[in-house]
C-alpha cells in the first residue's frame, strides 16, 4: 500500500535553530495529517496535526504546513531546545480507518 | 488520567509460545488499535477495531489475533510466537467521527523478545 515517507532519516541541530521536519505522502486522498514525536522508551506523544482544508496551523513552537499541490507536509520548531531531541512521526489517515505512518526523522539538539 | 495502558512492559518469550498483550483505555474512545515498531520501520498497523464488536486487519496481521472484548479494552494474541515477531507493541485508541480518524492517544509500549 501506500505509505507516508520522511526526507532525512536523521536532523542535527544547534539549540536555539528553528528545525524544519519535512513528509511527503503518496495518497492524495488522505484528509488527515499529524505529527507525533516519539522519545526513547515512550509511546509517540501528539504535537499538532491539520486537516486537508487548511495548508498551515500553529501549536506553542510548533507549525505544520500541508502542500497539497506536491503532497508535502511538514513541521516546524521554533527555538529548538535541547528536550525537543527525539524521533518525529508524521501520520497520514486514508480511507477513514487508521492512521499510516512514515520511517521517522530523528532529531537531534546539541548545546 | 491513565489514557491507554499495556501490560506487560516487557516479554521473553520461547519460539512456538502463546500469549496476550492486554490494553485497556479509560478514555471513552470508540477506536483501538495495534502497531508493531520495528527499527526504520516506524509504527506498522497489525490489528484495528473501529467500534466494539468489530475488528479489522491492518497492514501486518499475518501471525496475530484480536479481541475486543468490551469498549475499554482489546488484546493481541500471539498463538505461536516467531522470532521475527521480535519487536515493541503499540496499542492506541481513538475518537474517530463520521469525518475520519481523530489524533491517537498511544499506550507506552510492549517490548517484546522471541528467542
Amino acid at each position: 500500500g501506500e505509505n507516508v515517507g520522511l526526507h532525512l532519516p536523521t536532523l542535527s541541530v544547534q539549540e536555539g535553530d528553528n528545525s524544519i521536519i519535512n513528509c511527503a505522502y503518496s495518497n492524495s486522498a488522505s484528509d488527515y495529517f499529524i505529527w507525533y514525536k516519539q522519545e526513547s522508551g515512550k509511546g509517540p506523544q501528539f504535537i499538532i496535526d491539520i486537516r486537508s482544508n487548511m495548508d498551515k496551523r500553529q501549536g506553542q513552537r510548533v507549525t505544520v504546513l500541508l502542500n497539497k499541490t506536491v503532497k508535502h507536509l511538514s513541521l516546524q520548531i521554533a527555538a529548538t531546545q535541547p528536550g525537543d531531541s527525539a524521533v518525529y512521526f508524521c501520520a497520514e489517515n486514508q480511507a477513514g480507518t487508521a492512521l499510516i505512518f512514515g520511517k521517522g526523522t530523528t532529531l537531534s539538539v546539541s548545546s | 488520567n491513565a489514557g491507554v495502558t499495556q501490560t506487560p512492559k516487557f516479554q521473553v518469550l520461547k519460539t512456538g509460545q502463546s500469549m496476550t498483550l492486554q490494553c485497556a483505555q479509560d478514555m471513552n474512545h470508540n477506536s483501538m488499535y495495534w502497531y508493531r515498531q520495528d527499527p526504520g520501520m516506524g509504527l506498522r498497523l497489525i490489528y484495528y477495531s473501529a467500534s466494539e464488536g468489530t475488528t479489522d486487519k491492518g497492514e501486518v496481521p499475518n501471525g496475530y489475533n484480536v479481541s475486543r472484548l468490551n469498549k475499554r479494552e482489546f488484546s493481541l494474541r500471539l498463538e505461536s510466537a516467531a522470532p521475527s515477531q521480535t519487536s515493541v507493541y503499540f496499542c492506541a485508541s481513538s475518537e474517530a467521527g463520521q469525518t475520519g480518524v481523530y489524533g491517537y492517544t498511544f499506550g507506552s509500549g510492549t517490548r517484546l523478545t522471541v528467542v
